[in-house]
């Protein structure tokens, strides 16, 4: 059963507008943390930001922040203020907790997301 | 402060031969796992090195085997090439034993072409 789910393969936003990636997630490990990556043509996946199964709060980090809905099993990104240079595949990640230990991460199949100027 | 270096950038081989892909990790990381990503997909885990020894593996079979050496650097070998095996390669490395929140830094990947 696929664990990370992007539904949205490809996405467009005009410059300086908020666009909104999706993720929902599968586990049945209480302790997990959810990624979210940037991937531009270069290829180096870039962290961005990163949401606890136990934080109260979402997650900010400058213009990412992490749309958090447990109940729904869902992580959303939240890009403000979009730039050009976002244009990039966008992956959200899951990592499962077995047993205290760091676990790998399980990827999505990424969105492409294009700002347009 | 030098990232997460990988070394080649490309490589074409063809089917049968033998690969074997290099990989510096982070300053101050102790860890690298390896991942495969084919076109148009997620990154998928291949194994995670640390103290010289594979710790965890993924779904990949036995033709992927992988070295971590004593200043933390790290190689992916592949026997027996497919044409399956086209992908980037990525390289991760990370602190072992950091909290859960511990983020992966990764290379650029090399991207390997089977032809």
């Amino acid at each position: 059963a696929q664990k990370i789910t992007q539904t949205q393969p490809g996405m467009f936003v005009q410059e300086k507008e908020a666009v909104t990636l999706d993720c929902t997630y599968d586990t049945s490990d209480p302790s997990y943390g959810l990624f979210w990556y940037k991937q531009p043509s270069s290829g180096e996946m870039i962290f961005l930001i990163y949401q606890g199964s136990y934080d109260q709060q979402n997650a900010t980090e400058g213009r990412y922040s992490l749309n958090f809905q447990k109940a729904r099993k869902s992580a959303n990104l939240v890009i403000s203020a979009s730039q050009l240079g976002d244009s990039a595949m966008y992956f959200c990640a899951m990592r499962e907790f077995y047993g205290g230990s760091q676990g790998n991460l399980i990827f999505g199949k990424g969105t492409k997301l294009s700002v347009k100027p | 402060d030098a990232g997460v270096t990988q070394s080649p950038t490309h490589l074409i081989k063809t089917r049968g031969q033998q690969v074997t892909l290099r990989c510096s990790p982070k300053s101050g990381h102790d860890t690298v796992s390896w991942y495969q990503q084919a076109l148009g997909q997620g990154p998928q885990f291949i194994f995670q090195y640390y103290e010289e020894e594979e710790r965890q593996r993924g779904n990949f079979p036995d033709r992927f085997s992988g070295h971590q050496f004593p200043n933390y650097s790290s190689e992916l070998n592949v026997n027996a090439l497919l044409l399956g095996d086209s992908a980037l390669y990525l390289c991760a490395s990370s602190r072992f034993g950091g909290q859960g929140n511990e983020k992966l830094f990764f290379g650029s990947g090399t991207q390997l072409s089977v032809l």
